[in-house]
C-alpha cells in the first residue's frame, strides 16, 4: 500500500530558482525521510525528520514536517542543472527496530540551465 | 568501501526461468532488504533481513524467496519468472533501528519475456 504521495508529480525549473515538493501520507510516522534518485541509479539519503521535529536543514536542503496535516515539504534553494533527479519521500512507521520504509511515487524535478 | 553491490546489472529471463540477484554489503550491517521499482512507482518492500538466518515477509514477497547465510549476503530468488515481475530491484542495508541512514545498491534490471 502506498504511504506516501509527493506532490508534483514533475516540476521544471530554472537553474537559481527554488523547487518545493511536496508529500503527504497516511498513517502515524516514527520519521520521514527523503532521498534522491538520479536516472538509472540506486536511492541517495537526504535527509531525515523525525516525528517531533518541525523542521530541519542539510545545505540548501530545508524540510519540514506537519504531523497533525500528515504532510512534509522539501525545498531545495538556488537549484542548480546537477539537481535534476526525481526525489522520492519514505515514511518509516515503526513497529520494530527494522526501519522498513514505504516509498511514495516520487517528484521528477528538472532543472535547465 | 564498495558499500551494497548488487549484480546482476541487467538480466533478460524467459518465462518460467529462475534465476538469482546477488546483493553484498561490506559494512556489517545487520538490516539488510530487497524493493522492486516499477515504471512511474515507489519502492515497494518484497522482503528483509535483521541479521544472519532471519528474513521476513514485505509489502509484495510473492514469487520471491530470500535467505540470509551470512551478514554480508542477502540473495533474491525468483522462483519461476513472470512478466508481472520485470522490475528494477534494489539491494538496501543499513545498522539496526529506528532513522538509520539506509544505503541502497545501484540497482538491477530486470526484463521476463
Amino acid at each position: 500500500s502506498q504511504q506516501g504521495e509527493e506532490d508534483p508529480q514533475a516540476l521544471s525549473i530554472q537553474e537559481g530558482e527554488n523547487a518545493t515538493m511536496n508529500c503527504s501520507y497516511k498513517t502515524s510516522i516514527n520519521n520521514l525521510q527523503w532521498y534522491r534518485q538520479n536516472s538509472g541509479r540506486g536511492l541517495v539519503h537526504l535527509i531525515l525528520i523525525r516525528s517531533n521535529e518541525r523542521e530541519k536543514h542539510s545545505g540548501r536542503l530545508r524540510v519540514t514536517l506537519d504531523t497533525s496535516k500528515k504532510s512534509s515539504s522539501l525545498l531545495i534553494t538556488a537549484s542548480r542543472a546537477a539537481d535534476t533527479a526525481s526525489y522520492f519521500c519514505a515514511t518509516d512507521v515503526g513497529g520494530g527496530s527494522q526501519g522498513n520504509l514505504i516509498f511514495g511515487k516520487g517528484t521528477k524535478l528538472s532543472v535547465k540551465p | 568501501n564498495a558499500g551494497v553491490t548488487q549484480t546482476p546489472k541487467f538480466q533478460v529471463l524467459k518465462t518460467g526461468q529462475s534465476m538469482t540477484l546477488q546483493c553484498a554489503q561490506d559494512m556489517n550491517h545487520e538490516y539488510m532488504s530487497w524493493y522492486r521499482q516499477d515504471p512511474g512507482m515507489g519502492l515497494r518492500l518484497i522482503h528483509y533481513s535483521v541479521g544472519a538466518g532471519i528474513t521476513d515477509q514485505g509489502e509484495v514477497p510473492n514469487g520471491y524467496n530470500v535467505s540470509r547465510s551470512t551478514t554480508e549476503d542477502f540473495p533474491l530468488r525468483l522462483l519461476s519468472a513472470a512478466p508481472s515481475q520485470t522490475s528494477v530491484y534494489f539491494c538496501a542495508s543499513s545498522t539496526l533501528g529506528a532513522g538509520n541512514t539506509i544505503y541502497f545498491g545501484e540497482g538491477s534490471w530486470l526484463t521476463v519475456v
